[in-house]
Formats: C-alpha cells, sequence, structure tokens
C-alpha cells in the first residue's frame, strides 16, 4: 500500500553536532514533501518542504535533500541546538494527492 | 495575521455521545484538512475540503464520522456515538489554493472518551 518510511525512531545527539533524518515513500507520483516538527503537545510546524522538481533545499541550519529515483529524502540539522529537541515527522503528497501521507516521526534529543 | 483556529481545545465525551470539533482555516484559505494523531503516533489523514464540497474522504471511517466545510462558518468534524478507541488529537490543517500544497497546522482538539 501506499506509505511513508522513516527512520531512525529516535536519535540522540551533541549540541553542536549534525542530525539527519531519512524516509523513503512507495509511490513515484508524489510531488511534494514536507517537514513538520512537533513539540510535546504541540501543533506541527511546518519547517521545510520540498518539491519533486528541485533536488535540495536550505534554510538557515536546516536542509532537505530528494532522490526521485531512489525514492527517498532527507532532513538534515546542522549545528544542533538543544531547542531543536522535539518529534520530526516527514511527509508526502503521496500520488500526487493534496492529503498528506506521514512517517511514523522521529523523537530527536539534543543533549546540552 | 491568525492562525488555523481550532475549539474546542479539550473535550471530554462519554460512550455514545456526540463530539463537534471546529476549525477555522487561516485568512484567505480555501483548502481545509482534518488528520488525528493518536498517543505517540503519527497523523493519519481523514478528508480534505474545500468551501462546500468534500474532495478527498479516503481516510475517513465509514460510519459514525463526518466533515462538513459550509460556505460560511467553519469547517466541522462530527463524530456520532463516540467510543474510547476515538480518544486522539485531531488536527485541522489549512492551505491557500489550487497550487500551493503548504498546510499549516490548527493547535488541535484533544477528545478524551469516557
Amino acid at each position: 500500500g501506499e506509505n511513508v518510511e522513516q527512520h531512525p525512531s529516535t536519535l540522540s545527539v551533541q549540541e553542536g553536532d549534525s542530525a539527519v533524518i531519512k524516509c523513503t515513500y512507495s509511490d513515484s507520483a508524489s510531488n511534494y514533501f514536507p517537514w513538520y516538527k512537533q513539540e510535546l503537545g504541540k501543533r506541527p510546524q511546518l519547517i521545510i518542504d520540498i518539491r519533486s522538481n528541485v533536488g535540495e533545499k536550505k534554510d538557515q541550519r536546516i536542509a532537505v535533500t530528494l532522490n526521485k529515483t531512489a525514492k527517498h529524502f532527507s532532513l538534515h540539522i546542522t549545528e544542533t541546538q538543544p531547542e531543536d529537541s522535539a518529534v520530526y515527522f516527514c511527509a508526502a503528497s503521496l500520488g500526487g494527492r493534496r492529503a498528506l501521507t506521514f512517517g511514523s516521526g522521529t523523537r530527536l534529543q539534543v543533549q546540552p | 495575521n491568525a492562525g488555523v483556529m481550532q475549539n474546542p481545545r479539550h473535550l471530554v465525551r462519554r460512550r455514545g455521545q456526540e463530539a463537534r470539533l471546529r476549525c477555522s482555516p487561516m485568512k484567505g484559505h480555501s483548502h481545509v484538512y482534518w488528520y488525528r494523531q493518536l498517543p505517540e503516533e503519527g497523523l493519519k489523514f481523514m478528508v480534505y475540503l474545500q468551501k462546500e464540497n468534500i474532495i478527498d474522504e479516503s481516510g475517513m471511517p465509514k460510519e459514525r464520522f463526518s466533515a462538513e466545510f459550509p460556505k460560511e462558518g467553519p469547517s466541522i468534524l462530527r463524530i456520532q456515538q463516540v467510543v474510547r478507541g476515538d480518544s486522539a488529537a485531531y488536527f485541522c490543517a489549512s492551505s491557500p489554493g489550487e497550487i500551493d500544497y503548504e498546510q499549516y497546522f490548527g493547535p488541535g482538539t484533544r477528545l478524551t472518551v469516557t
């Protein structure tokens, strides 16, 4: 079936290190890939997104890469800070639909 | 510039009662989406609506759940005869229009069924 797989489920890094979260998707017709950050008890917050006609996008310490051939995309956070600690979700608009299919989430812990 | 608004933020219902969740999209947004999040899990798509139209309800349970987005007023997700398994956070998101895919989420309604 249509799904989005996300790894790892938990990630612990030291402050200042980089963090990488990876997702794979099943449908080659998917064309939009956002990443959300969710703090405990809060709403998911859009932090960066990428479309299928772009291979990489960067916004300050955050970058996303997309490999359409392999059907995977990754979130890269550099110079991590304790306030980056949260659950991160990848998502994809599978089959070009507007509805988003979410990964299962990665709990990122940045140790000071 | 108000973001997506949802009310109530917390809702407690007994088994068999009805739950009504409301969502007002961001100003200028005409597309609304509902997602459900169980504790410690990801978000699952339920339904996508535009004004007066249901566009995609492929994630909506066939029974007891319905959604609407009337010409005037907020979008409403209605759950009839709630059961314990309906306890979850229900998030609404909105996006601007036909070519903009970005979805911005509201604060959610946390439904507890006792």
